[in-house]
């Protein structure tokens, strides 16, 4: 099964509100990091959280770690119709070179 | 810095036809990986370079599929023969364990969307 599942699958919410999307984790990790798909396009990196950090800040986003419970959950704050777009989080496993990715939330903000 | 380059967009083709996907990465990234997404199955791994070397092969399904690097710019993903469950849309990514970022961001192509009839 997938090392990251998202919780939501789908989200969809006011422009202006804030989208908090959630991502769980089996294996120890090196790092977590979310993307932005937009449909039809690839995968944009938007935050990478290291495994020894709880927060992080960047923009409008936030990302928080609890390697205790294996969760990350990705906040967006103040959200714009420009945030429609599926998120996906993805772990760098311990001693392995290669990212594991969820299946996504897809989110949905109405103007 | 163009991005990381994929061609073609977009590819129909028949059963039993043989596909090329090609995919130029970043200049000076030192890993390069392709995927598979589809709605039932997500985003999955078939194979990542590093320095033009398969590392891990594992992802990738049957003996139908094959990737090689010939060199730093460049690299193919083949289906030979394909087959309408190929049908996906294929991404190409890479990245850099000396650049800003790190070694595991990521910088993915636009995609190869490919329909097998």
């Amino acid at each position: 099964s997938q090392q990251g599942e998202e919780d939501p699958q789908a989200l969809s919410i006011q422009e202006g509100e804030n989208a908090t999307m959630n991502c769980s984790y089996k294996t120890s990790i090196n790092n977590l990091q979310w993307y932005r798909q937009n449909s039809g396009r690839g995968l944009v990196h938007l935050i990478l959280i290291r495994s020894n950090e709880r927060e992080k800040h960047s923009g409008r986003l936030r990302v928080t770690l609890d390697t205790s419970k294996k969760s990350s959950s990705l906040l967006i704050t103040a959200s714009r119709a420009a945030d429609t777009a599926s998120y996906f989080c993805a772990t760098a496993i311990q001693g392995a070179q290669k990212l594991v990715f969820g299946q996504g939330t897809r989110l949905t903000i109405n103007p | 810095d163009a991005g990381v380059i994929q061609s073609p967009r977009h590819e129909v083709t028949e059963m039993g036809q043989e596909v090329t996907l090609r995919c130029k990465p970043i200049s000076g990234h030192d890993y390069l990986f392709w995927y598979r997404q589809t709605m039932m199955r997500g985003l999955e791994l078939l194979i990542y370079f590093n320095n033009n070397v398969p590392i891990d092969d594992s992802g990738m399904p049957e003996d139908r599929f094959s990737a090689k690097m010939p060199n730093a710019s460049f690299s193919t993903l083949k289906i030979q023969p394909s087959e309408p469950r190929d049908s996906a849309v294929y991404f190409c990514a890479s990245s850099s364990r000396l650049r800003t970022g790190g070694r595991e961001t990521q910088y993915f192509g636009p995609g190869t969307r490919l329909l097998v009839l």
